[in-house]
């Protein structure tokens, strides 16, 4: 089983809409929690990064931490055609490894 | 891309060549990595480095070995390729290891091997 599990979609929402992504993860040791966006042949680039449980926004973008859940979402709000892409969950495991380990990313076409 | 190169960024080979893919960044960045991406697996650590001459393994190392001769340069060798090493590789870097400072990503080098 892995430890961070992520649905691969694709999901097709119309422009201006609010979008969910999340993942699940299975150990507690994960402290460190980050979102990333990927391109078509691009490598991955970061949009949130956030620490304690609850919400982070950064413009359109609000990233949600529940600890003791083990669930983290990032929300799009006004989708437009420019966020289709991959996004990818990542976190930290706060153990002797502090590993970056990542979910396997959700397809997002937002539709004009 | 927080200055950070990778070369080739495409490459077509046979089965049992030798492959080097080279990882330039301008950041002076300590710590570098090299990871695979994969259709279902996400982005798994083939082999990272904390300084010059400092490497350690990654999930998947099977089959790989990296060389940090400088601050800059972090190349990833596949000694003998199998079909199996056909991915997209991306080198990744960070100002620290762990929790304060996230990765940033170079545009990858996708490898097939035939």
């Amino acid at each position: 089983q892995k430890e961070v599990e992520q649905d691969p979609g694709p999901l097709s929402v119309p422009e201006g809409a609010i979008v969910s992504l999340n993942c699940t993860y299975s150990n507690s040791a994960f402290q460190y929690f980050m979102w990333y966006r990927q391109y078509s042949r691009k490598g991955p680039e970061l949009l949130m990064y956030t620490y304690s449980s609850g919400n982070k926004e950064d413009g359109r973008f609000t990233a949600q931490v529940d600890k003791s859940s083990k669930y983290i979402s990032l929300f799009i709000r006004d989708s437009q055609p420019s966020d289709s892409a991959t996004y990818l969950c990542a976190m930290i495991r706060m153990d002797s490894s502090y590993k970056l380990i990542f979910g396997s990313g959700t397809r997002l076409l937002v539709r004009p | 891309d927080a200055g950070i190169t990778q070369s080739p960024r495409h490459k077509v080979t046979e089965t049992g060549t030798p492959v080097t893919l080279r990882c330039h960044q301008t950041e002076n960045h300590r710590y570098m990595y090299w990871y695979r991406q994969d259709p279902g697996h996400g982005l798994r650590l083939i082999h990272y480095s904390y300084g010059v001459k400092d490497t350690d393994k990654g999930e998947v190392s099977d089959g790989y070995s990296v060389s940090r001769s400088k601050t800059e340069d972090f190349l990833l060798t596949l000694e003998s390729a199998t079909s199996s090493q056909t991915s997209v590789y991306f080198c990744a870097i960070s100002s620290s290891f762990g929790s304060n400072q996230p990765q940033h990503f170079g545009d990858g080098t996708r490898l097939s091997i035939l």
